[in-house]
């Protein structure tokens, strides 16, 4: 039962245009929800985070939107590099157990140059 | 100190046999979690210390995975009679009621 969704495996887009990594949950108990990016060989590294009585949080080119009512977070790039070239893991917490990450598959994003 | 780290980093082993893990998380950080990655899988998690206690264990950890954390600092991982399914990156992260930070990982890998 995957209660945090990433529907895109992969994404591509242009260096300087917006990518938008989209993830779905469904577990309405949780509260705070987290973006990693993970390059190959490497753990996964914070990226930016937001919490449910939010519904947008910026950090550089970096914001990360929440629609609670539709279950819906969004990562958007903007501009997109070819550094940002990674994996983007969406995960969340809460309805009890605050200590236990819940990750979705990810979604393997390509900035070409 | 400049972050979480696992050794070893890579570990390949027969069926059957036994592997221990070490992560020493960052040094301030009292919360250490192990986390398990299978391939095309987002990381899944495993346990959680708070200081030298666990807390919460995953139905994951099968009764052939022990974690200890003895002095509330590093963390060992073992896996007895390892099976061709354990083979996954293993990941530890550390946090100070904060973001969870990742070490590099452990690839197991079972033959």
């Amino acid at each position: 039962d995957q209660q945090v969704k990433q529907n895109s495996p992969s994404l591509s887009v242009q260096e300087g245009r917006i990518s938008i990594l989209n993830c779905d949950y469904t577990n309405s108990m949780f509260d705070y929800f987290l973006w990693y990016k993970k390059y190959p060989a490497e753990g996964p590294t914070f990226l930016i985070s937001i919490s449910s009585i939010k519904d947008k949080n910026e950090d550089g080119r970096f914001t990360v939107f929440l629609n609670k009512s539709a279950k819906h977070l969004s990562l958007h790039i903007v501009p997109s590099q070819p550094g940002d070239s990674a994996v983007y893991f969406c995960a969340a917490s809460g309805g009890g157990s605050n200590y236990k990450l819940t990750f979705g598959k990810g979604t393997l994003l390509t900035v070409n140059p | 100190d400049t972050g979480v780290s696992q050794d070893p980093r890579h570990k390949i082993t027969k069926r059957g046999q036994n592997v221990t893990f070490r992560c020493d998380p960052i040094s301030e950080h009292n919360r250490l979690y192990w986390y398990r990655q299978t391939l095309g899988q987002g990381p899944e998690f495993l346990t959680y210390f708070q200081n030298e206690a666990q807390l919460e264990k995953s139905r994951l950890l099968s009764d052939r995975f022990s974690a200890e954390r003895p002095k509330g600092s590093f963390s060992t991982l073992e896996i007895q009679r390892t099976e061709q399914g354990d083979s996954a990156m293993y990941l530890c992260a550390s946090s100070f009621a904060g973001t969870r930070i990742f070490g590099p990982g452990t690839r197991l890998t079972v033959l």
